[in-house]
């Protein structure tokens, strides 16, 4: 199974700042079919970018998804108070479908 | 809207088994497939597998395949899971999550999660 490897573990930014999460996968992704969730305490993760770079609907512009193969980025130009939380990629390129560890944005 | 309603919490003892509902509404049912995902406390997600709720065609992931079994209602919109022999570390938040295809898509709308403590 292609296993992510999220990181940093955690991100201590400020609102305002900029946030770049990164995603590495242990080979590559076919067709770039990484996704992104956002997940806050005691919720359901919400999908962010799929595609390894298209925003899902109703997703701010602030969010954006880069990469290719086996090395992909979220940024977040400017951090709003309700982004802060936690993030996980997943690949849906083969099975099993697998997700990172997670990267959590913090408050600092 | 798009809604994945999950049934309620659940307090088993080991060796036992578990069945969460998740009750789909808002969008036309047989036209999407139904994952459950699982995540034990403070860990990441994992993936369980995949059901055709129409045809009941499913593919679980290999760590589960003897202990798992999903099913479908197409009458009530409702997928079902069901994890059997029961462990500790199969405490964990159970959710569902539809995709449209069956290979290569992501989930674009989760059920709030239902929590299963095994003890």
């Amino acid at each position: 199974e292609i296993v992510l490897t999220q990181s940093p573990g955690t991100l201590s930014l400020s609102p305002g700042e900029r946030a770049t999460l990164s995603c590495r996968a242990s080979r590559s992704i076919s067709s770039n079919y990484l996704a992104w969730y956002q997940q806050k305490p005691g919720q359901a993760p919400r999908l962010l970018i799929f595609g390894a770079s298209i925003r899902a609907t109703g997703i701010p512009d602030r969010f954006s998804g880069s990469g290719s193969g086996t090395d992909f980025t979220l940024t977040i130009s400017r951090l709003e108070p309700e982004d802060f939380a936690m993030y996980f990629c997943q690949q849906y390129g083969s099975s099993p479908r697998t997700f990172g560890q997670g990267t959590k944005v913090e408050i600092k | 809207q798009v809604l994945l309603v999950q049934s309620g919490a659940e307090v088993q003892k080991p060796g036992a088994s578990v069945k969460v509902s998740c009750k789909a509404s808002g969008y036309t049912f047989t036209l999407y497939y139904m994952h459950w995902v699982r995540q034990a406390p403070g860990q990441g997600l994992e993936w369980m597998g995949i059901i055709n709720p129409t045809s009941g065609t499913t593919n679980y992931a290999q760590k589960f395949q003897d202990r798992v079994t999903m099913t479908g209602d197409t009458s009530t919109s409702t997928v079902y899971m069901e994890l059997s022999s029961l462990r500790s570390e199969d405490t964990a938040v159970y959710y569902c999550a539809r995709t449209y295809m069956w290979d290569d898509d992501a989930f674009d709308f989760w059920g709030q999660g239902t929590t299963v403590t095994v003890s």
